[in-house]
């Protein structure tokens, strides 16, 4: 089983600052295979980037992923009121097709 | 617009069963694999089943492996999970999730409201 690990546990931080979302998976994956989902109180989660890179319909620009050998990183450059949420990513590659156990962004 | 409607969830004994459904609509439903993903109260994502567009090939997570069992009927547009021997940590919202273009590998674009499974004496 693939095992996904999040960093940080929760991310406290102004409007308009850069967050940075860690995930990183062990063993590790191709890239093809990682996505972000965010997840707000009583809804359901929406995708935000597939395939490490890729944001899915709909998704502001100031959401963005990379990879950096087995880490992968979501980054939202401008954070914005309603980005306050948790964030989870998943590997789509080998089943089970794991989740990580998310990072809280919370907006000051 | 897809839209994924779950039902059938409720509290239940230990040791008891259940079947909870998805009605789908929105896409060509044969076309997709199908997912239940639960999330216990407070906590993170769980990925618990999937199945192939045609339903003759499944996935299980270890923890509901001979207890939960997925089916879909293409021609009712309808993905299913029974629940047998149901533990008070199956206790969650499960929601019901449509994979992002064919087959096996590939994220969840669509997700149901989710409906709540209480395991509880």
């Amino acid at each position: 089983e693939i095992v996904l690990t999040q960093s940080p546990g929760t991310l406290s931080l102004s409007p308009g600052e850069r967050a940075t979302l860690s995930c990183r998976a062990g063993p590790r994956i191709s890239s093809s295979y990682l996505a972000w989902y965010q997840q707000k109180p009583g809804q359901p989660p929406r995708l935000l980037i597939y395939g490490t890179s890729n944001r899915a319909t709909g998704i502001p620009d100031r959401f963005s992923g990379s990879e950096s050998g087995t880490d992968f990183t979501l980054t939202i450059s401008r954070l914005e009121p309603e980005d306050s949420a948790v964030y989870y990513c998943q590997q789509c590659g080998s089943s089970p097709f794991t989740f990580g156990p998310g990072t809280k962004v919370e907006i000051k | 617009e897809v839209q994924l409607l779950e039902s059938g969830g409720g509290l239940v004994q230990p040791g008891g069963s259940l079947r909870l459904s998805c009605a789908a609509s929105g896409f060509v439903f044969s076309s997709y694999v199908m997912t239940w993903v639960r999330q216990a109260p407070g906590k993170g994502l769980e990925w618990v089943a999937a199945i192939s567009e045609s339903g003759d090939s499944t996935y299980f997570a270890d923890s509901v492996k001979g207890r939960l069992t997925i089916s879909r009927d293409n021609s009712k547009n309808t993905l299913s999970l029974q629940m047998n021997s149901l533990r008070i940590e199956d206790t969650a919202v499960y929601f019901c999730a449509k994979g992002r273009g064919s087959g096996w590998y590939v994220p969840i674009d669509y997700w149901g409201q989710g409906t709540l499974v209480t395991v509880s004496s």
